[in-house]
């Protein structure tokens, strides 16, 4: 079965500063990667994904993610964050060929202080 | 457009009481999940349903969870003798097919007492 691990449960950054989510991975077979932010008391809300071709994505509101399979991490970062990036991420794979359910992480709380 | 929804949003029941939670699928979406976050978690994944066939509940914890989806729109997700650890947040989400996105609706936090 696979598994996600985000190590860092809260992250604190001060605003303009750059910051790097952590995520990896654990499968024995292909997997998607995804990036979810949530908001309080909002649904989750697709930030970008990994199905396969080049292994940097861009998404949306400035982040981006670099798949890396030899070490089975999909970082998220972003060069300059807001304070409205204050929020709950969450990592996320499906397999392929497993249909399309979703194996999350613990999440990452991403605090913006001014 | 319409996103997904769900009702209700906040639910309290004693332990013993069933309960029905509703999601509103975003219209044409083909598939459908549900997802239980328990607090401080992300959320884990209960069943899934193409149209009206439930392909997957893997992740239903007990015989006291059942969900259906008749039409193959609108689904329901039943908790029968609600126990306290229940408790958590029901996330639906709803997408065109396999390997979409999924798009997912605000939740129903079901807390048991």
């Amino acid at each position: 079965a696979q598994s996600v691990t985000q190590l860092d449960s809260q992250v604190p950054v001060f605003e303009e500063a750059p910051v790097e989510l952590r995520c990896n991975y654990s499968s024995s077979v292909s997997v998607y990667l995804f990036w979810y932010v949530q908001y309080p008391n909002q649904g989750l809300q697709l930030l970008l994904k990994y199905l396969s071709g080049s292994t940097l994505v861009k998404g949306i509101n400035g982040f981006e993610a670099e798949f890396n399979k030899s070490q089975t991490s999909f970082h998220l970062r972003k060069p300059s964050v807001h304070i409205s990036d204050t929020a709950e991420y969450f990592c996320a794979v499906s397999i392929t060929g497993g249909g399309n359910k979703l194996t999350f992480g613990t999440g990452t709380q991403l605090k913006v202080e001014l | 457009g319409a996103g997904v929804s769900q009702s209700p949003r906040y639910k309290v029941a004693k332990r013993g009481q069933d309960v029905a939670l509703r999601c509103d699928p975003i219209s044409g979406h083909v598939s459908l999940f549900w997802y239980q976050q328990a607090l401080g978690q992300g959320p884990e994944f209960l069943t899934y349903f193409q149209n009206e066939a439930q392909l997957d509940k893997s992740g239903l914890p007990s015989d006291r969870f059942f969900a259906e989806r008749p039409e193959g729109s609108v689904s329901t997700l039943k908790i029968q003798r609600t126990q306290q650890e229940d408790s958590a947040v029901y996330l639906c989400a709803s997408s065109l097919g396999a390997f979409r996105e999924q798009y997912f609706g605000p939740g129903t936090r079901l807390t048991v007492t």
